[in-house]
């Protein structure tokens, strides 16, 4: 099992570019999530998914929107970048059980210039 | 609204011992995670606790005081390997429309001296 990918590796934007971020896993988890992580700042959520058609917005929504159209997929997308959006994305996958932990893929980092 | 505090940062001695302190207020609570994150890598499951009391795992343990919103992460003779920062975080709702969302802490990134 591959767990969970993540695609790009990092990424170099203009202000104003758009691009989607890939994430992926094979463990037919339910739940999917997307977190960015800054420098002092832990992991902080952006959006989630309890399942394929569904999302919802978490902590830090603004800017950002997401598709789960497939169960194994969660994309992330961002319309118009900006150089506050600069930070390290990471995409989860978590089974439903109460006690279940959250897997994290490896990471993207994004620079907006 | 959520607040999880941990130290900024800890260090120790090889062979040491190391407690990682972490408070949270959140609106609920439905049980509380440590993760390990090494620099440049992604965040790998530590520990969980839902209820009151110590988990024990190897080197690892984590304790949970519900009514005092307190936990702490025990690491025990520290290796090198152990330089990471530690996470704390907390699921506070337990419905299936929450999906089992998680509210982290700062981190606590944990330097190990020889």
């Amino acid at each position: 099992n591959a767990g969970v990918t993540q695609t790009p590796k990092f990424r170099v934007l203009k202000t104003g570019q758009s691009m989607t971020l890939l994430c992926a896993q094979d463990m037919n988890h339910e739940y999917m999530y997307w977190y960015r992580q800054d420098p002092g700042m832990g992991l902080r959520l952006i959006h989630y998914s309890v399942g394929e058609g569904t999302t919802a917005k978490g902590e830090v929504p603004d800017g950002y929107n997401v598709s789960r159209l497939k169960k194994q997929n969660f994309l992330l997308g961002l319309e118009s970048a900006a150089p506050s959006q600069t930070s390290v994305y990471f995409c989860a996958s978590s089974p439903p059980g109460e006690g279940e932990t959250q897997y994290f893929g490896p990471g993207t980092r994004l620079l907006v210039l | 609204g959520q607040n999880i505090d941990q130290p900024t940062e800890m260090t120790a001695t090889e062979g040491a011992i190391v407690q990682i302190n972490c408070t949270y207020q959140t609106s609920g609570f439905n049980g509380l995670f440590w993760y390990q994150q090494h620099a440049g890598e992604a965040p790998t499951f530590l520990s969980y606790n839902v209820l009151d009391g110590l988990e024990e795992k190897g080197r690892f343990s984590s304790f949970l005081s519900r009514s005092k919103g307190y936990s702490y992460l025990l690491l025990k003779e520290l290796q090198m390997k152990d330089s990471a920062s530690y996470l704390c975080a907390v699921r506070d709702d337990r419905i299936k429309a929450a999906g089992n969302k998680l509210t982290f802490g700062g981190g606590t990134r944990v330097l190990v001296k020889p």
